[in-house]
């Protein structure tokens, strides 16, 4: 299996402008997580879904922040209109059936808006 | 906060030398998990040791638990160049699927 993949893996953009990120899951995870990496923050879990469904998106720092999961094996994440306080590196990662199990993460994708 | 902290933030051996980090939480847990992530890559999985366990080993890693001190701790045995990243401590509680990650710890092995 190739991993869990993301694209694109460096995005420079301009405040304001829309950004999207997208994610493909291992095959056969029902479990797929957004998480942000921040040097202030940490690792910050964004919002997950189980069966292609959100389930908690508590994480979602405001409204500018969506995230849908239109099938089993892709997701994106879109900031509109992004700000230079969400440069950060964003993780997609996924788990097995059970949810309690190891989380398996992908490459990210480090976003830099100006 | 629920994050987890650990502990040093830094740590900086000799090749060789044993590295020990250590996790503490504040929530009852239903297991803990230890990630590793080299600079400018994803986190990966290394280990996860269940509520109900006390210690579990890895090739060169132990894990240990303590459920009444919520406490957990990394060694990683006879250290190598290699094992240079940073390690996160993660624990998953209650009755979501959320994972929830301390800051880490910054390893560096001197060749």
């Amino acid at each position: 299996d190739a991993g869990v993949i993301q694209s694109p893996r460096h995005e420079v953009t301009e405040m304001g402008q829309e950004v999207t990120l997208r994610c493909k899951p291992i095959s056969g995870h029902d479990y797929l997580f957004w998480y942000r990496q921040t040097m202030m923050r940490g690792l910050e879990l964004l919002i997950y879904f189980n069966n292609n469904v959100p389930i908690d998106d508590s994480g979602m720092p405001e409204d500018r922040f969506s995230a849908k999961m239109p099938n089993a094996s892709f997701s994106t994440l879109k900031i509109q209109p992004s700000e230079p306080r969400d440069s950060a590196v964003y993780f997609c990662a996924s788990s097995l059936r059970q949810g309690r199990e190891t989380q398996y993460f992908g490459p990210g994708t480090r976003l830099l808006v100006l | 906060s629920q994050q987890g902290e650990e502990d040093p933030q830094a740590l900086s051996i000799q090749e060789g030398e044993n590295a020990t980090m250590n996790c503490s939480y504040k929530t009852s847990i239903n297991n803990l998990q230890w990630y590793r992530q080299n600079s400018g890559r994803g986190l990966v999985h290394l280990i996860l040791i269940r509520s109900n366990e006390r210690e579990k080993h890895s090739g060169r890693l132990r894990v240990t638990l303590d459920t009444s001190k919520k406490s957990s701790s990394l060694l990683i045995t006879a250290s190598r160049a290699a094992d240079t990243a940073s390690y996160f401590c993660a624990y998953l509680g209650g009755s979501n699927y959320k994972l929830t990650f301390g800051k880490g710890t910054l390893l560096t092995v001197n060749p």
